[in-house]
């Protein structure tokens, strides 16, 4: 059964520095988010993105936070300088129709940690 | 006003029992609703969608939605131990074009032997 992947599983990173995380969306979804899970809270929404471009964002999603389609497989999350307060779980999620039956596909999740 | 409320739990019913998860939600115009199952230190696993007021089945799993009362369930049947974990609520409507899922904190579930 076809599922969204992530990479790295864990990253480690000091305060400051930038970290880029990957996912390879379902092959044939068109529509990409991102969302974060602090530990012990609850899922929320970053960004989504389709056609090359972001189409919904959080208050959340600000400068220091940018996404790409590089290739027609990736989805990257780009966190230019780190702070501490970024450590989650960051879930990448596709599906294949914006509308109201959006079923949104999760991926394993990248642990980050900023120390 | 949260927006997608969950008692947190735990919800503790013994194997075999019917497990009863419960969500409300502020906004009117949310238009589909989505239970996701999230094992610890996993991520969430899409188990039911909802759009329509009623009941919806999927073997032992039913989603319930009541769009006037703002307020939907999840019933799972012959609970087992692997059903242990949290249930999460998660909502999308026409204000946020259905891009964003706003999800609840999650109930535990615990399903003793």
């Amino acid at each position: 059964e076809p599922e969204v992947t992530q990479t790295p599983s864990h990253q480690v990173t000091q305060m400051g520095q930038e970290v880029i995380l990957r996912c390879v969306p379902i092959s044939n979804h068109l529509y990409f988010y991102w969302y974060r899970q602090i530990l012990g809270q609850k899922v929320e929404f970053l960004v989504s993105f389709y056609n090359n471009e972001i189409s919904e964002k959080s208050e959340i999603f600000d400068d220091q936070f940018s996404v790409e389609r590089p290739d027609g497989s990736n989805f990257t999350l780009k966190i230019r300088s780190t702070k501490l307060e970024d450590s989650a779980m960051y879930f990448c999620a596709s599906s294949d129709t914006p509308r109201e039956y959006n079923e949104q596909f999760f991926g394993p999740g990248t642990r980050l940690t900023v120390l | 006003q949260k927006e997608v409320e969950q008692n947190s739990g735990p919800l503790s019913v013994p194997e075999g029992a019917i497990a009863s998860l419960n969500c409300t939600y502020s906004d009117r115009v949310s238009q589909s609703f989505f239970w996701y199952r999230q094992y610890s230190g996993k991520s969430p696993e899409l188990i039911m969608s909802i759009y329509s007021n009623g009941d919806k089945e999927d073997g032992r799993f039913t989603a319930q939605l009541n769009k006037a009362s703002q307020y939907v369930s999840l019933l799972i049947r012959d609970s087992q131990p692997s059903d242990s974990a949290t249930y999460l609520c998660a909502v999308n409507g026409v204000n946020t074009g259905f891009q964003k899922l706003v999800f609840g904190t999650g109930t535990r579930l615990l399903v003793s032997p």
